[in-house]
């Protein structure tokens, strides 16, 4: 039962450098999400998708992209990291779009950019 | 002014008591109201989950919305150690629409 997994745990960059972080859930939701989660903000909301093949933006899109690769699988790209993007970022997916579809989260991704 | 509003704590409290846990929100909109928690190094889980006034209990939680006040509460009765986490509010404004969340009270139950 592994729900969402995220890749990597940890990650530390340089400034302008890119990655992709990973996502990938086992449930057979339709919506996946990105947040990140930064102390005294809460979660924010990066990008969404509420089904395969449909991606929108959040309330921080800027600096990210994403793709959604199939059903499973919803990556988040930075490609040129700033320190500002220092967060910890978490994956979440849910049977359909929704305050009443509950969210399964991933325990997350910490990233560090120098 | 944030939309939702949280104390950010921390919360300490003995093994035993009960805990109240607050969101104050600005936005009489808000339908769907959700507390999730949060241990540390991992993501968090939905708890409680209810829909526009009133009380929904589930074993030692009771999730309690006043919107006239625009106020939600959780409480925990018989707190456990094992309760020790964050937890964050979250509300939306419709059954389509986006999540927004509080940022967080953590909370530390002392045996």
């Amino acid at each position: 039962n592994a729900g969402v997994t995220q890749t990597p745990k940890f990650q530390v960059l340089k400034t302008g450098q890119s990655m992709t972080l990973q996502c990938a859930q086992d449930m057979n939701h339709n919506s996946m999400y990105w947040y990140r989660q930064d102390p005294g903000m809460g979660l924010r909301l990066i990008y969404y998708s509420a089904s395969e093949g449909t991606t929108d933006k959040g309330e921080v899109p800027n600096g990210y992209n994403v793709s959604r690769l199939n059903k499973r699988e919803f990556s988040l790209r930075l490609e040129s990291a700033a320190p500002s993007q220092t967060s910890v970022y978490f994956c979440a997916s849910s049977a359909g779009q929704g305050a009443n579809q509950p969210q399964h989260f991933g325990d997350g991704t910490r990233l560090s950019i120098l | 002014q944030k939309e939702v509003e949280q104390d950010p704590g921390p919360l300490s409290v003995p093994e035993g008591a009960i805990v109240s846990l607050n969101c104050t929100y600005s936005n009489s909109a808000f339908q769907y109201f959700m507390w999730y928690r949060q241990y540390s190094r991992k993501g968090p889980e939905l708890l409680m989950y209810t829909y526009s006034s009133g009380n929904k209990e589930d074993g030692r939680f009771t999730a309690q919305v006043d919107k006239s006040s625009k106020y939600i509460s959780l409480f925990i009765r018989d707190s456990q150690p094992s309760d020790s986490a964050t937890y964050l509010c979250a509300m939306s404004y419709s059954s389509a629409s986006k999540i927004i969340f509080g940022s967080g009270t953590r909370l530390s139950i002392r045996p």
